[in-house]
């Protein structure tokens, strides 16, 4: 069954410490991979994707996650976070085994101490 | 651009009432999406349209939930009656193209929470 894993579901670092949020899935074939992220108060929104090419890819704010294929694995990381980067992500999946139909993980939430 | 919009932005019912959401997603968009997030969870694919057409609806509750888009633009997701299970955010999404092409992110409305007592 195709599912997306996300290993925390709390976190809470203070400023300028770096992050890294775990992100598994579990889907056949080609996928497209991507983090979105809810602030307080507004509406989810994409922060980066993997469709293929450079398993690095950056996204808004100094976002980045790597996409291993061994290990099935799209992790999201920043160097150092900000308390503006306080906020619920959600690491999802879709691909042409699935119809293209995006699953989600069940998020993560992020607090950054001032 | 305007953005997804969505409304009523809240409503509380009492179970086995009905209760309908509206969802008016960014124009041009071919692709539209109803997701239910239950608190805790991330979203659940309800059902998905491609312009008029539903493309999947495979995880919606057809004994209670019904949802159209008429005219491929527009769209309304109804639950009747409702549960107390049925408690959650009621997110539409819509995509430029959807399907096959990747360069087709989901952009989310602000939701719906129903809350069913």
């Amino acid at each position: 069954a195709q599912s997306v894993s996300q290993h925390n579901h709390h976190v809470i670092l203070s400023e300028a410490a770096s992050l890294e949020l775990g992100c598994n899935y579990s889907y056949g074939g080609t996928v497209n991979l991507f983090w979105y992220v809810q602030y307080p108060g507004q509406h989810l929104q994409l922060l980066l994707k993997y469709f293929s090419g450079d398993p690095l890819v950056k996204g808004i704010k100094g976002f980045e996650a790597e996409f291993i294929k061994s290990k099935f694995s799209f992790n999201l990381r920043k160097p150092s976070v900000q308390w503006s980067d306080t906020a619920e992500y959600f690491c999802a999946v879709n691909g042409n085994t699935g119809g293209f139909k995006t699953i989600f993980g069940a998020g993560t939430r992020l607090f950054v101490k001032a | 651009e305007a953005g997804v919009a969505q409304s009523p932005r809240y409503k509380i019912i009492e179970k086995r009432q009905s209760v309908a959401f509206w969802c008016n997603p960014i124009s041009g968009h071919a692709t539209l999406y109803w997701y239910q997030q239950i608190l805790g969870q991330g979203p659940k694919l309800l059902i998905q349209f491609q312009n008029n057409g539903v493309v999947d609806d495979s995880q919606l509750p057809k004994d209670r939930f019904s949802a159209e888009r008429l005219k491929g633009v527009d769209s309304t997701l109804k639950i009747q009656p409702a549960k107390l299970e049925d408690s959650a955010v009621y997110l539409c999404a819509s995509s430029l193209v959807g399907l096959r092409d990747r360069d087709s992110p989901l952009h989310f409305g602000n939701g719906t929470r129903l809350t069913v007592t």
